[in-house]
């Protein structure tokens, strides 16, 4: 069955430095490919997403390339703000025809931001 | 617009009870899913309606997780004879077709059962 693995956190960065929060999947289909971020408090946003190869998804200077062939789907952003602290969930979406477009979620990683 | 809002927002029972959460999706939007939390772990799949039916209900638990949309837009989850294990947050998302489309999530039911 599909299955997404991520880095496992907290990671903890200074403002301003570079964030690397790796994903990897598993799907028997050709799936779209997302990253969902949960802030304390609030629930689960859409922060970005790809549905097909070598496409790169952008959001809120957050990016992430969908490689097939390494089936990885990596979230970095260049400069990390104290206002980036959350829980991020990579998931992906397998399209089936009677399935819709159910998520599978990785675990989720815990970033914190320091001043 | 509304988003998708869910209600209770807490809800603590004991052991055997029965109860039900309820979901209100976006206005018009056609698919519906349910997903539980546990702590520490990412969303998993429960069902998915495509209007007043349930398209794929694989990833119920067991037969005391049941679901329906009988309008086809408010949803109610209703689990009987609650477990301990059945504690968790309960979400809910909508999107307008079911298809490749973004899913709009609610602020979800914190279930805890003593």
């Amino acid at each position: 069955g599909d299955s997404v693995t991520q880095m496992e956190g907290p990671v903890t960065l200074s403002e301003e430095a570079f964030l690397t929060i790796n994903c990897t999947y598993t799907a028997t289909g050709y799936p779209s490919l997302f990253w969902y971020v949960q802030y304390p408090g609030e629930g689960l946003q859409l922060l970005l997403k790809a549905t097909k190869a070598d496409d790169k998804g952008s959001n809120k200077g957050f990016e992430a390339t969908y490689r097939k062939e390494t089936t990885s789907f990596h979230l970095e952003k260049g400069s990390v703000q104290v206002s980036d602290s959350a829980v991020y969930f990579c998931a992906l979406s397998d399209h089936g025809e009677s399935s819709g477009d159910k998520l599978t979620f990785g675990t989720g990683t815990r970033l914190a931001v320091r001043p | 617009g509304a988003g998708v809002s869910q209600t209770p927002s807490n809800k603590v029972t004991e052991k055997g009870k029965y109860v039900e959460l309820r979901c209100d999706p976006i206005s018009g939007h056609t698919a519906l899913y349910w997903y539980r939390q546990s702590l520490g772990q990412g969303p998993e799949f429960l069902i998915y309606f495509q209007g007043t039916g349930a398209a794929d209900d694989s990833g119920l638990p067991n037969d005391r997780f049941f679901a329906v949309r009988p309008e086809g837009s408010v949803s109610t989850l209703k689990i009987q004879r609650t477990e301990r294990g059945d504690s968790a947050v309960y979400l809910c998302a909508s999107s307008s077709t079911g298809g490749p489309d973004t899913q709009y999530f609610g602020p979800g039911t914190r279930l805890t059962v003593l």
